[in-house]
């Protein structure tokens, strides 16, 4: 079983729809969780961090439920600029701060 | 934000030889560098995890001989991968670690090298 876990996609939405995507991780151990956007050939940048208090980033909504070892990424009123993969990433407790990544859910928003 | 740069960004190399790819921090010390490699419709795999004037720590699967990592100084990492094959051609990413921020923001990426393999 993979560590973090993602649907592939790819996810083609309109203009202006609204968009989730789920992700899930099996250590329960995790310490941190995040967010990243990846555009083609480029690295991946930081989107957010996912508290279990949600939160909120204009068009942007993280969830964590640790209990169910489960994040979400809502993204609100779709732009054609959102295409993108979204990565969920875990960083473990104690491990010297290495990052764990989802494979990646591919958005394509079109006209 | 704290700028994390890769040379050479992109190189084309026959197979058998060596190829060295660097990783400097610019703008701030990283007693931590990451490295990554991503293949195609893959997501990014943790390589090694390097620590200054130390040897690197491999994950599991990853040969060290192959994937030489140094990092001889507070802002330069280098991953040298010897006598490269095709299977090699990836995407190779790294980041560093700003040990002086105590944040969940202290690890930056580099823009990342691609590297074919003929």
């Amino acid at each position: 079983r993979k560590e973090v876990e993602q649907d592939p996609g790819p996810f083609n939405v309109p203009e202006g729809a609204t968009v989730a995507f789920n992700c899930t991780y099996s250590n329960s151990a995790s310490q941190s969780f995040f967010w990243y956007r990846q555009d083609c050939r480029k690295e991946p940048k930081l989107l957010m961090s996912v508290y279990s208090s949600g939160n909120e980033d204009g068009r942007f909504t993280a969830q964590l439920n640790r209990a169910s070892q489960y994040i979400s990424l809502l993204i609100r009123d779709s732009k054609l600029s959102d295409s993108a993969t979204y990565l969920c990433v875990v960083k473990p407790y104690n491990q010297g701060g290495k990052l764990i990544f989802g494979q990646g859910t591919e958005l394509s928003v079109k006209p | 934000g704290a700028v994390v740069s890769q040379h050479p960004s992109w190189v084309i190399c026959k197979s058998g030889t060596s190829v060295k790819i660097e990783c400097r921090s610019l703008d701030f010390q990283a007693t931590t560098m990451f490295w990554y490699r991503q293949f195609p419709k893959q997501s990014l795999m943790l390589m090694a995890t390097s620590n200054e004037g130390s040897k690197a720590t491999y994950e599991q699967g990853v040969e060290k001989d192959k994937f030489l990592i140094n990092h001889a100084s507070l802002t330069l990492s280098t991953l040298t991968v010897t006598s490269a094959h095709p299977e090699d051609s990836s995407f190779y990413i790294c980041s560093a670690r700003d040990a002086s921020l105590d944040t969940e923001y202290e690890q930056y990426f580099g823009p990342g090298t691609r590297l074919t393999v003929t």
